[in-house]
């Protein structure tokens, strides 16, 4: 099974809209990091934001926010008033007590003006 | 704000020859990793090193494939003799051990890549 589900690979959203990016995960470990990364077009990558498994609120960076359903196994990034700069490739990951991070296969995101 | 430098940022190669790409993990870091990604797909997980030795790696990372950490502050790559489908841009990067919650809540910090072009 895979660490990581992303199943939106584009999407598209209106400039100053909100949009929701999809994230699954799969772990039997109680003790886990959920990251979300952006890759511009230049090719970086560039950390976002963390949420870990015992947190109890969702995660927030600015206009970024994690909404964390850790029933559902389920760690969608929310970016609020959208704006040209975040049109980018999007990957969520994992960590586990290991030194591994899984990676999703990301969603490409594009703003309208 | 410290950050995984990594060099050159293109390289060129010719099938069959040796490539070496070098990266700076950030100072007090104490994993580090090597991942590819080929034409902006996916991330690809290469190798993990932690305390000197290869802690994980993957089926990519085959016997063409080595890493070293020769002085204490550059992680390098080898790919003994380049294959076209080596032509990826590879990604460097490292993270902390996260503390007394553990490593789980630490994230990667990568290095802007380089880019391997094989030809």
């Amino acid at each position: 099974a895979q660490k990581i589900t992303q199943t939106q690979p584009g999407m598209f959203v209106q400039e100053k809209e909100a949009v929701t990016l999809d994230c699954t995960y799969d772990t039997s470990d109680p003790s886990y990091g959920l990251f979300w990364y952006k890759q511009p077009s230049s090719g970086e990558m560039i950390f976002l934001i963390y949420q870990g498994s015992y947190d109890q609120q969702n995660a927030t960076e600015g206009r970024y926010s994690l909404n964390f359903q850790k029933a559902r196994k389920s760690a969608n990034l929310v970016i609020s008033a959208s704006q040209l700069g975040d049109s980018a490739m999007y990957f969520c990951a994992m960590r586990e007590g290991g030194n591994q991070f899984y990676f999703g296969t990301g969603t490409s995101l594009t703003v309208i003006p | 704000e410290p950050e995984v430098t990594q060099t050159p940022s293109h390289q060129v190669t010719q099938m069959g020859q040796e490539v070496i790409l070098r990266c700076v993990p950030i100072s007090n870091h104490l994993y580090f990793y090597w991942y590819r990604q080929i034409l902006g797909q996916k991330v690809e997980f290469l190798v993990s090193f932690y305390n000197n030795e290869i802690s994980e790696k993957s089926e990519i990372f085959d016997d063409q494939f080595s890493v070293e950490r020769p002085d204490g502050s550059n992680f390098t790559l080898k790919i003994r003799s380049t294959k076209l489908e080596d032509s990826a841009m590879y990604f460097c990067a490292s993270s902390d051990t996260g503390g007394p919650l553990g490593a789980y809540n630490s994230p990667l910090h990568f290095g802007n890549g380089t880019r391997l072009t094989v030809t």
